[in-house]
C-alpha cells in the first residue's frame, strides 16, 4: 500500500525558518514534489526532488533521502503570504502523485 | 490567458442528478488529470489520461466517467450523485505521463444536498 506522514499544522513566526518533514511509502518510486495550496486555491508546483539531496529555488528548499523514505520542505524568511497548505507527494508511477492531507503552515506576525 | 480553466466554479446539486465538469488547457500537454479533494483536504487522483488515452483510472465508483474529446479537454460526467461526493474536484495537466510538474485547475466546488 502507500502512506505519507507529515504534520498536520505547523505555526511559525514571520521571518522565522520552518521545515515541513515527510516521510513516505509507495510501492515504485520516481520522486517528490512540494505543492502549496492557499485556501480555496489551486495547488501550485514548488519543487521536485529526483535525486537524493538539497534543492533550493529563492526561500524554498527541499530535501530528499531515497534510502530514508523522507524529505522535507525548508522554508526561509517566513512571510504571511506562506500561510498556506503543504503537499509533499511522492510519485510513484506513471505521474500517479500521491497527496495525502497535506500540513498546514500558519505563519503569525 | 488561463493555462487550465475548468468549469464550473460552483456547482450545487441534489442527490440523484446527473451533472458534468469540463476542463481546458491551452498549454499544448499531453496528460491531463482528475483529482478530487475533500473536506479533510485530502486530494486524490481519479483518473489521467494521455493524448486522449485512459492511463490511470484508480478506485473510483462506476457513475463516474471522464471522457477526453482530445488532448487539450478532459471532462467529468457524475451520474446519480450521492452526498459523498461533495469536493472540491481538480483538473490538471502536465507535459508528459512522468513529467513535472501538474498545472491544476482552480477547482469546482461540488455541493449534493
Amino acid at each position: 500500500g502507500q502512506s505519507l506522514e507529515q504534520p498536520s499544522e505547523v505555526t511559525a513566526v514571520e521571518g522565522a525558518i520552518v521545515q515541513i518533514n515527510c516521510t513516505y511509502q509507495t510501492s515504485g518510486f520516481y520522486g517528490l514534489s512540494w505543492y502549496q495550496q492557499h485556501d480555496g486555491g489551486a495547488p501550485t508546483f514548488l519543487s521536485y526532488n529526483a535525486l537524493d539531496g538539497l534543492e533550493e529555488t529563492g526561500r524554498f528548499s527541499s530535501f530528499l533521502s531515497r534510502s530514508d523514505s523522507y524529505g522535507y520542505l525548508l522554508l526561509q524568511e517566513l512571510q504571511m503570504k506562506d500561510s498556506a497548505s503543504y503537499f509533499c507527494a511522492p510519485q510513484t508511477g506513471a505521474n500517479n502523485l500521491f497527496f495525502g492531507t497535506g500540513t498546514r503552515l500558519t505563519v503569525i506576525p | 490567458d488561463t493555462a487550465v480553466s475548468q468549469t464550473p466554479k460552483y456547482l450545487v446539486t441534489q442527490m440523484g442528478n446527473d451533472k458534468s465538469i469540463k476542463c481546458e488547457q491551452n498549454l499544448g500537454h499531453d496528460t491531463m488529470y482528475w483529482y478530487k479533494q475533500d473536506s479533510k483536504k485530502f486530494l486524490k487522483i481519479m483518473f489521467s489520461y494521455n493524448n486522449k488515452e485512459l492511463i490511470i483510472n484508480e478506485t473510483v465508483p462506476n457513475r463516474f466517467s471522464p471522457k477526453s474529446p482530445d488532448k487539450a479537454h478532459l471532462n467529468l460526467h457524475i451520474n446519480s450523485l450521492e452526498l459523498g461526493d461533495s469536493a472540491v474536484y481538480f483538473c490538471a495537466s502536465s507535459l508528459g505521463p512522468r513529467e513535472s510538474p501538474l498545472h491544476f485547475g482552480n477547482g469546482t466546488r461540488l455541493t449534493v444536498t
